[in-house]
């Protein structure tokens, strides 16, 4: 499978469940980043990995841990979140952390948050 | 740092009509924009981009796009509107090396 793929498609849950989203490319790109996407809010950068190593958090609460194992695979692990944190988390990636060709972004884990 | 504005937060146009979706950036250095258009339920496609070489600059599903640096604008154009362009259309710059978007613009598209 080409392109970048998110896991699960969409997400109920409680505040007191841990989850995990799970983000897959095979591009070949060096670079993966979290988005969140809230209803009438701009897309809001969350965390930025370069080789695996994160360059980026633009203070997110603990309650979001993320993971990158390797340049092809992303997690997202979820805590005690809030119904605040319900929206749409988009993963993306680009060939370089200057991503001059853009990024390629998956198709989003809705989270719903009760 | 760079920053993009989208005006018009909804833009309605009639099938067949022309579409066009303004974005205006701040940059004090040439930037790099893009376009990416999200369906329902869906993520971002990147539309088209610009980066410095041609200043008209053609895209997937008939879009185009033209950077005029007196006017700092990168506005989206299509000549005729077709029901399938109906989605959310973000106008992003490359901002210290993370993509930073507008807020986007819903385009409606009737029959």
């Amino acid at each position: 499978e080409t392109g970048v793929t998110q896991t699960p498609r969409h997400l109920v849950m409680g505040m007191t469940n841990k989850k995990s989203l799970k983000c897959e490319q095979h591009l070949g790109h060096n670079a993966m980043y979290w988005y969140k996407q809230s209803a009438k809010k701009p897309l809001e950068l969350m965390f930025v990995y370069n080789f695996k190593e994160q360059t980026e958090n633009n203070s997110v609460p603990s309650r979001f841990s993320p993971e990158c194992p390797n340049s092809s695979h992303l997690f997202l692990h979820l805590h005690t979140l809030q119904p605040e944190d319900s929206a749409l988390y988009l993963c993306a990636s680009s060939q370089t952390r200057e991503g001059r060709d853009g990024y390629t972004f998956g198709s989003g884990t809705r989270l719903t948050v009760v | 740092a760079q920053s993009v504005t989208q005006l018009g937060s909804h833009v309605s146009v009639s099938e067949g009509a022309l579409v066009l979706l303004r974005c205006n950036y701040s940059s004090s250095v040439p930037p790099y924009l893009f376009w990416y258009v999200q369906y329902p339920n869906q993520g971002l496609q990147l539309l088209l981009k610009y980066t410095s070489a041609a200043t008209l600059v053609k895209g997937i599903n008939g879009f185009e796009a033209e950077f005029k640096k007196s006017e700092t604008s990168f506005h989206l154009t299509k000549p005729s509107a077709h029901m399938s362009d109906a989605a959310e259309y973000f106008c992003a710059v490359m901002s210290w090396a993370k993509l930073v978007f507008g807020a986007g613009t819903i385009l409606r598209v009737k029959s």
